[in-house]
This record gives structure tokens, C-alpha cells and sequence, in this order.
């Protein structure tokens, strides 16, 4: 499975765009891209997965470039509710579920 | 639906004892994911089932920790016996079958702390 590397932690104010950038350099034809999100005492959550291009829906855009070696989680006009640790993860098409979560960004969001 | 189901949300025990955690998945999921999460090491997976059957048990730390699917409704992870090491959280997941790297939707976890 294609390891992955994003920052540690961010900040950002209430309003703001937030980029978060993940790299999978190792990734291979068949991995999608797949981004979690995880509120303290909580489990993860999906927010958004794609293959290449862009993605986007009522959460968050992806942006993919045409190499896939990196991607970009793009939480537009963030909140205090946004705190959380989000985690790139790469999963492979075939019939592998095997998640392999590494430790995530912490983004805090400041009023 | 009420989503991925776990119980007890806390678990305190003291070294040595039996601790059994209890999942039920979302109704109509053919995947159950068990991890554990801690500070150090993050968020590992233990074990998954497919339609019940264990498929893959490489995460299981070693021999004191067990799970089971007896049927689609339910999965038990027992820690027999516990170690304060194996205090963590403990998350169920569940995912129904479809594209691999489908979406995995997580219970609220057992946090389980071993005295």
C-alpha cells in the first residue's frame, strides 16, 4: 500500500480556505485517494475520495493532479466545528479493504 | 438508521481480566473493521470480516485478543488477559461490499482503560 505524508498540524481562522496536501508518491494505477475526518471523542468519517481531476461535494474539494503523486483537501470558509485531525489514506481497487490510516493533520481553527 | 453500534462506550477493568466489546454493524454491511487507537501508535487495524468470515488477522497483537462474527448483526472483540498496554479506543467500522477502498463508517468507539 502507498505510504502517505501531510503535515502534521495546521491553523486557520474561522472563514478562511484550508489546503491540506498529502503525498503518495508510491501511489499505484488501481489506489484511489481517500480523505477522513476525526472529531476528538469520535470515530473517523469519510469525507471525500477520488481517483484523479477533481472531486467535490457539500464538505470538501479534491484536487488530484495528473501524476496523483499528491493531493489537496480543500475546506472552503472553515469553523470552530472544523477542528479536527484529517487522514489521507491510499486504498487500493482491487478487493483489498485494508485502511491504513497514518497520523493525520490537526487542524485548529481559531475564532 | 442508527449506524454502527458499540458497546460498552467505557470499559475500566483491572490487569488480568477478561474485557469483551461488543459491535453491531449497519444493517446490510457485508465488511466489519476492528481498530484500536492510541496516542502512539494511531489508528491500527485489528481484523476484518467479509460476510462474517475473519479475512485478515495480522493486526491482532498476539494470542490474548480474540474476535468473532457469529452472525451479520453482531461482532465480539475479547482481550483475555488484559494488560494496562491494551488500554486504547476501540473502534468498530462497517462498509458495505462495492468498490474496494469503499467508504468505512466507524462506531463512537469503547474507550477501554486496564487498571
Amino acid at each position: 500500500l502507498a505510504k502517505t505524508t501531510q503535515p502534521i498540524s495546521m491553523d486557520s481562522y474561522e472563514g478562511q480556505e484550508v489546503n491540506i496536501t498529502c503525498s503518495h508518491n508510491n501511489i499505484a494505477t488501481n489506489d484511489y485517494i481517500t480523505w477522513y475526518q476525526q472529531f476528538p471523542s469520535q470515530g473517523p468519517r469519510f469525507i471525500i475520495q477520488g481517483y484523479k481531476t477533481k472531486v467535490t461535494n457539500e464538505v470538501a474539494s479534491l484536487f488530484i493532479p495528473a501524476d496523483r503523486k499528491s493531493s489537496t483537501l480543500s475546506l472552503p470558509r472553515v469553523s470552530l466545528s472544523d477542528t479536527a485531525v484529517y487522514y489521507c489514506l491510499v486504498a487500493p481497487m482491487d478487493s483489498s479493504y485494508k485502511l491504513i490510516f497514518g497520523s493525520g493533520t490537526r487542524l485548529l481553527v481559531r475564532p | 438508521d442508527a449506524g454502527v453500534i458499540q458497546s460498552p462506550r467505557h470499559e475500566v477493568t483491572e490487569m488480568g481480566q477478561e474485557v469483551t466489546l461488543r459491535c453491531k454493524p449497519i444493517s446490510g454491511h457485508d465488511y466489519l473493521f476492528w481498530y484500536r487507537q492510541t496516542m502512539m501508535r494511531g489508528l491500527e487495524l485489528l481484523i476484518y470480516f467479509n460476510n462474517n468470515v475473519p479475512i485478515d488477522d495480522s493486526g491482532m497483537p498476539e494470542d490474548r485478543f480474540s474476535a468473532k462474527m457469529p452472525n451479520a448483526s453482531f461482532s465480539n472483540l475479547k482481550i483475555q488477559p488484559s494488560e494496562p498496554r491494551d488500554s486504547a479506543v476501540y473502534f468498530c467500522a462497517s462498509s458495505p461490499a462495492g468498490t474496494p477502498g469503499n467508504e468505512q463508517f466507524f462506531g463512537p468507539g469503547t474507550r477501554l482503560t486496564v487498571l
